[in-house]
């Protein structure tokens, strides 16, 4: 299975763009990468999602590389409430609607 | 709409004991997921419905496991009996837009989560 890698932890300034890296160097050309992000003690929630071009919307932006093996989701102006574990998972299309889910990046907000 | 609304929160059991965790998923959405969350295993799809029907329970991790969804408004999760191992957060997560042709969750919505602690 494919597989992605994440820094475990990033910081940022308040009102500052973030960029969250993700590898994925086994991808193959029908994953689709998805974006999750946890804050504590809640559940998963939905941040974006694509398969080979990039995409905004209103959360974030997700920008993939033309190989596809990396990607970034960017977040524009970071506030206090964006501190979650951010989550980069691979979706196989024929995988019966099975995400894989890595570690994610616990991303830190400074004031 | 509410959300996914999952009860109980917390629950706490001693080892042996049945446990039914319960999920209302948002009104509308026709696939409902199971997930289970551990700090070692992270998180883990155990089983997803379409419809109320169940399409892939693979990730189930044994017989004491066991799902229902009677209604489009109504699932559970049954662990019987309980083991410690089975401390977990356990996750309900609904969608309404599911993709085409084998491919793309799209956008799942997830609970606040059950946290199982088995004594």
């Amino acid at each position: 299975d494919a597989k992605t890698t994440q820094p475990n932890s990033m910081e940022s300034n308040e009102e500052e763009p973030v960029h969250l890296p993700c590898n994925h160097s086994t991808i193959s050309g029908t994953d689709y990468i998805h974006w999750y992000r946890q804050l504590p003690s809640q559940g998963p929630e939905y941040v974006i999602h694509g398969l080979t071009s990039n995409v905004n919307n209103r959360m974030a932006s997700l920008a993939i590389a033309e190989d596809r093996k990396s990607s970034t989701l960017i977040l524009h102006r970071a506030t206090l409430r964006d501190a979650a574990v951010y989550y980069c998972i691979l979706e196989p299309m024929d995988s019966n609607y099975q995400l894989i889910w890595g570690a994610g990046t616990k991303l830190i907000i400074k004031p | 709409d509410a959300g996914v609304i999952q009860s109980p929160r917390h629950e706490v059991t001693e080892m042996g004991q049945e446990v039914t965790l319960r999920c209302k998923p948002i009104s509308g959405h026709d696939y409902l997921f199971w997930y289970r969350q551990t700090m070692m295993r992270g998180l883990e799809l155990l089983i997803y419905f379409n419809n109320n029907v169940p399409i892939d329970d693979s990730g189930m991790p044994e017989d004491r496991f066991s799902a229902k969804m009677p209604n489009a408004s109504f699932s559970t999760l049954k662990i019987q009996p309980s083991e410690p191992r089975d401390s977990a957060v356990y996750f309900c997560a609904s969608s309404g837009i599911v993709g085409l042709a084998g491919g793309n969750t799209g956008e799942l919505f997830f609970g606040e989560g059950s946290r199982l602690t088995v004594l």
